[in-house]
């Protein structure tokens, strides 16, 4: 049971332009959704977050939106740089829990 | 250097084995979790324990235990080992309850069986 998906494992971007990872969740009972991301041979590390009450959450070049009525999140970096391509995780912490559940990851590749 | 730290980074082990992994979380942290990656996997988590003590349970096999020591490291132990437990083993830690933080993760270590 897959309660967090990310159905895109790769995308290829352009340097300077936008870069949107998708992610989607089956339950409704998700207090936060965050970003991770991960580079080879290294541990996963926070990107950014969103609490389930609002839509908008935006710390510099990375902007998380979330859809509750759809229930889908994305984020976008803007503008990419080479320095972003990495696998980014999406995860959500259930309510009254503390651990993250993970969808499988998007692999970002930013080519110049 | 995340903080948490994880022994060992490598091991490869044959099947029926058993072996141990080793966990120190970052310094003030008092929840330790485990996750697995396996190949094309997101990360799936195993058992999280909050000051020594076990707090929540996830997909974790009977075959593999954990726990959580007074000096607040822990180990994760996996015993009979199967061709199918090789993958990435992630412990992360946290000062308290998740929030919009999240954990810090250590490196990982990679254990293949072989």
């Amino acid at each position: 049971d897959q309660q967090v998906k990310q159905n895109s494992p790769s995308l290829s971007v352009q340097e300077g332009r936008i870069s949107i990872l998708n992610c989607d969740y089956t339950n409704s009972m998700f207090d936060y959704f965050l970003w991770y991301k991960k580079y080879p041979a290294e541990g996963p590390t926070f990107l950014i977050s969103i609490s389930s009450i609002k839509d908008k959450n935006e710390d510099g070049r990375f902007t998380v939106f979330l859809n509750k009525s759809a229930k889908h999140l994305s984020l976008h970096i803007v503008p990419s740089q080479p320095g972003d391509s990495a696998v980014y995780f999406c995860a959500a912490t259930p309510y009254n829990t503390d651990k993250l559940i993970f969808g499988t990851g998007t692999r970002l590749q930013v080519f110049p | 250097d995340s903080g948490v730290t994880q022994t060992p980074k490598h091991l490869i082990t044959a099947t029926g084995q058993r072996v141990t992994l080793r966990c120190s979380p970052r310094s003030g942290d008092l929840s330790v979790y485990w996750y697995q990656q396996s190949l094309d996997q997101g990360l799936q988590f195993l058992i999280q324990y909050y000051n020594g003590e076990e707090r929540a349970k996830g997909n974790i096999l009977e075959r593999f235990s954990a726990q959580q020591f007074p000096d607040l490291h822990s180990e994760l132990n996996l015993s009979s080992l199967e061709l199918g437990d090789s993958a990435l083993y992630f412990c992360a830690s946290s000062v308290a309850r998740t929030g919009p933080y999240g954990y810090t993760f250590g490196s990982g270590t990679r254990l293949t069986v072989v």
